[in-house]
């Protein structure tokens, strides 16, 4: 079985600063992860990946986020949040044997002006 | 290519009535997916095809829901008979290479409200 656990329902972050969003996983060998994205009215968009190699992966809209295997957790993070940085944050794993990823139940992040 | 496109938007009923759901997947992608989200369960995967076949359908939640793809291009959703309960944003998403990466594509999500 795989599971995706995302502890904070809700991150408030001030524009301008560091943000992070956490993600903890569960999965059987080795883990494919993913950050997806979701703004009001639309569907999910995906942010970026972890498959293999630097444990550091960097996506789009300069969001990166941290593989760390023992910890089994694998966080989002910017350094400057925006305003239009907030949405609706899914963090998804998938084993190399599924080819169907969980999901997250979302953190909604609020960058405040 | 013009991404997932999913139809209706906006879906308003009455319970019992049939509601058909409409996917199409992006063109070269195998893969497709229907998930539900509500406030209360989150993102739930209802059902999965790979190369128009269902592989997954552990999802769905009864007799009430059946998915369908004909070909390559063209998926459904139907709840028959709908009920309040059904209420929720359903989306599609497309992939290409399951055994890879497999990032998901979805569509803008069609919102069903049974009154």
């Amino acid at each position: 079985a795989q599971s995706v656990a995302q502890p904070e329902d809700q991150v408030n972050v001030a524009e301008g600063n560091p943000l992070t969003v956490k993600c903890t996983y569960s999965v059987s060998g080795n883990p494919y992860l993913f950050w997806y994205v979701q703004y009001p009215n639309r569907g999910l968009q995906f942010l970026l990946k972890y498959i293999t190699g630097d444990n550091l992966v960097k996506g789009s809209y300069g969001f990166e986020a941290e593989f760390n295997k023992s910890q089994t957790s694998f966080h989002l993070k910017k350094p400057s949040a925006l305003v239009s940085d907030s949405a609706l944050y899914f963090c998804a794993v998938r084993s190399g044997g599924s080819y169907i990823p969980t999901f997250g139940r979302g953190t909604s992040l609020i960058v405040h002006p | 290519d013009a991404g997932v496109i999913q139809s209706p938007r906006h879906e308003v009923t009455e319970m019992g009535q049939e509601v058909t759901l409409r996917c199409k997947p992006i063109s070269g992608h195998n893969s497709l997916f229907w998930y539900r989200q509500t406030m209360m369960r989150g993102l739930e995967l209802l059902i999965y095809f790979n190369n128009n076949v269902p592989i997954d359908d552990s999802g769905m939640p009864e007799d009430r829901f059946s998915a369908k793809m004909p070909n390559a291009s063209f998926s459904t959703l139907k709840i028959q008979p709908s009920e309040p309960r059904d209420s929720a944003v359903y989306f599609c998403a497309s992939s290409f290479d399951p055994a890879g990466a497999n990032v998901l594509t979805f569509g803008a999500g069609s919102r069903l409200t049974v009154l």
